[in-house]
């Protein structure tokens, strides 16, 4: 079975921080992951996605996300917050084909001025 | 601009009505599901159908149903509310092939009284 862990439901950060949200992983086959962005009162978006081709993967507004299989983690980082980042941040994880994707409880994000 | 387009945006229910939640898409892809959010919960999948024809049950199914006449069309309804169903519903799509990430609608609110 497969799960997602995401570590602290809230991360408060100030403009020009450091960002990073934490998420561990569990999963009996090789996994694909995912981090999404949601926006007040929409949908999730695709931040980016380990394809197994590299351990660093890059995605939009910035943000890049480590896949370190000893430590069974996909953490997500940006290098400077921005006011615009403030959003929920899901990760999630999901088997061959795609599906039953399972998400993390979420991680809201706050960026102070 | 494609997409998914769900309706109603919201709907306030009394306890023991059946409503159907609809879902369009029109990417043509082969995956859609249905996921309910709940406060501190994240993202549960409810119902999910890999292919026109076939669906298959999710986490919390219970008190739910779809069907998948055709590629495009993938609504969830509920038979009875009951106050427990009061959530954010969001449908989602995927092309179903390995480590393709959700394409998501803007969601559902619904209240059931």
């Amino acid at each position: 079975a497969q799960s997602v862990t995401q570590l602290g439901s809230h991360v408060s950060v100030s403009e020009g921080a450091l960002v990073l949200l934490r998420c561990n992983y569990s999963s009996s086959v090789p996994p694909y992951l995912f981090w999404y962005v949601q926006y007040p009162n929409q949908g999730l978006q695709l931040l980016l996605k380990y394809t197994s081709a590299a351990t660093l993967v890059k995605g939009i507004n910035g943000f890049e996300a480590e896949f370190k299989k000893s430590e069974t983690s996909f953490h997500l980082t940006k290098p400077s917050a921005h006011m615009s980042d403030a959003a929920e941040y899901f990760c999630a994880v999901s088997g061959p084909g795609g599906f039953k994707t399972i998400f993390g409880a979420g991680t809201r994000l706050f960026v102070k001025a | 601009i494609a997409g998914i387009t769900q309706a109603p945006t919201s709907q306030i229910l009394a306890a023991g009505r059946r409503m159907t939640l609809r879902c369009t898409q029109d990417m043509r892809h082969n995956a859609m599901y249905w996921y309910r959010q709940d406060l501190g919960l994240g993202l549960r999948l409810i119902h999910y159908s890999n292919t026109a024809g076939t669906t298959g049950k999710g986490e919390v199914p219970d008190g739910y149903s779809v069907s998948r006449a055709n590629t495009d069309d993938f609504p969830l309804t509920l038979a009875s509310a009951v106050p427990s169903q009061t959530s954010v519903y969001f449908c989602a799509s995927s092309e179903g092939t390995n480590n393709s990430p959700l394409h998501f609608g803007n969601g559902t609110r619904l209240t059931v009284t």
